[in-house]
C-alpha cells in the first residue's frame, strides 16, 4: 500500500517563504506531485518531481529525494490567495496512478 | 478546451435512491479517474480508466458503485442505493501521458 504524512495546518505571513514538507512510503514509485486546492473548489496541479532535485515555477519550487522518500513544496513571496490546502501526491505504478495525501491547510495571515 | 465538465454540480437525493454522476474528460486526454472526498478521508481514488477500459476499480467501496466509460469523451459513476455515508465531493479527472492531472470541479452529493 502507500502511505504519505504531511502536517495538517500552516500558518505563514504574508511576503514570507513557507515549506511544507511530505514523506511517503510506497511500492514502485513514479514520482511526487503537487495540488493545491481552495475552499469549494477543485484540486488544481502545481508540480511534478521524477528525479531528485528542485524543480521551479515561479514562485512554487518543489523538492524530491528519492533516497529519503521525502519532499517539499517551498512557495515564495507569501500572498494572501495562497491561502488554501495543498496535496501532496505519489504515482504509482505505470498507469498513472496517484494517491493523494490528507493536505496541508495554509493560512497566511497579513 | 473547456477543461473537464461533471454535472451536476450539487445533488441532493433521499437514501435509498439512485445517483448518477456524470463527466466529460478533455478531449485527447486517455486517463479518467474518479475520486471522493471528504474531511475525514481526504481524497479517494475509486476507480480509473484508460482508453475507455477500467484499469483499477479496488476503490470503489461496495457494489453500490458502479462506474462506466462508454467512449473517449463520456463516464458515469452511479450509486444505487444511495446511503446518508456515500455524502461527499466526487470529482472527476482526467490526463494525458505527461503527469498532471486536471479536475473537474466535482459533485456535491448529499444523501438525506
Amino acid at each position: 500500500g502507500q502511505s504519505l504524512e504531511q502536517p495538517s495546518e500552516v500558518t505563514a505571513v504574508e511576503g514570507a517563504i513557507v515549506q511544507i514538507n511530505c514523506t511517503y512510503q510506497t511500492s514502485g514509485f513514479y514520482g511526487l506531485s503537487w495540488y493545491q486546492q481552495h475552499d469549494g473548489g477543485a484540486p488544481t496541479f502545481l508540480s511534478y518531481n521524477a528525479l531528485d532535485g528542485l524543480e521551479e515555477t515561479g514562485r512554487f519550487s518543489s523538492f524530491l529525494s528519492r533516497s529519503d522518500s521525502y519532499g517539499y513544496l517551498l512557495l515564495q513571496e507569501l500572498q494572501m490567495k495562497d491561502s488554501a490546502s495543498y496535496f501532496c501526491a505519489v504515482g504509482q505504478g505505470s498507469y498513472q496512478k496517484v494517491t493523494f495525501g490528507i493536505g496541508t491547510k495554509l493560512q497566511v495571515i497579513p | 478546451d473547456a477543461g473537464v465538465i461533471q454535472s451536476p454540480r450539487h445533488e441532493v437525493t433521499e437514501m435509498g435512491q439512485e445517483v448518477t454522476l456524470r463527466c466529460k474528460p478533455i478531449s485527447g486526454h486517455d486517463y479518467l479517474f474518479w475520486y471522493r472526498q471528504t474531511m475525514m478521508r481526504g481524497l479517494e481514488l475509486l476507480i480509473y480508466f484508460n482508453n475507455n477500459v477500467p484499469i483499477d476499480d479496488s476503490g470503489m467501496p461496495e457494489d453500490r458503485f458502479s462506474a462506466k466509460m462508454p467512449n473517449a469523451s463520456f463516464s458515469t459513476l452511479k450509486i444505487q442505493p444511495s446511503e446518508p455515508r456515500d455524502s461527499a465531493v466526487y470529482f472527476c479527472a482526467s490526463a494525458d501521458r505527461n503527469y498532471g492531472y486536471t479536475f473537474g470541479s466535482g459533485t456535491r452529493l448529499t444523501v438525506v
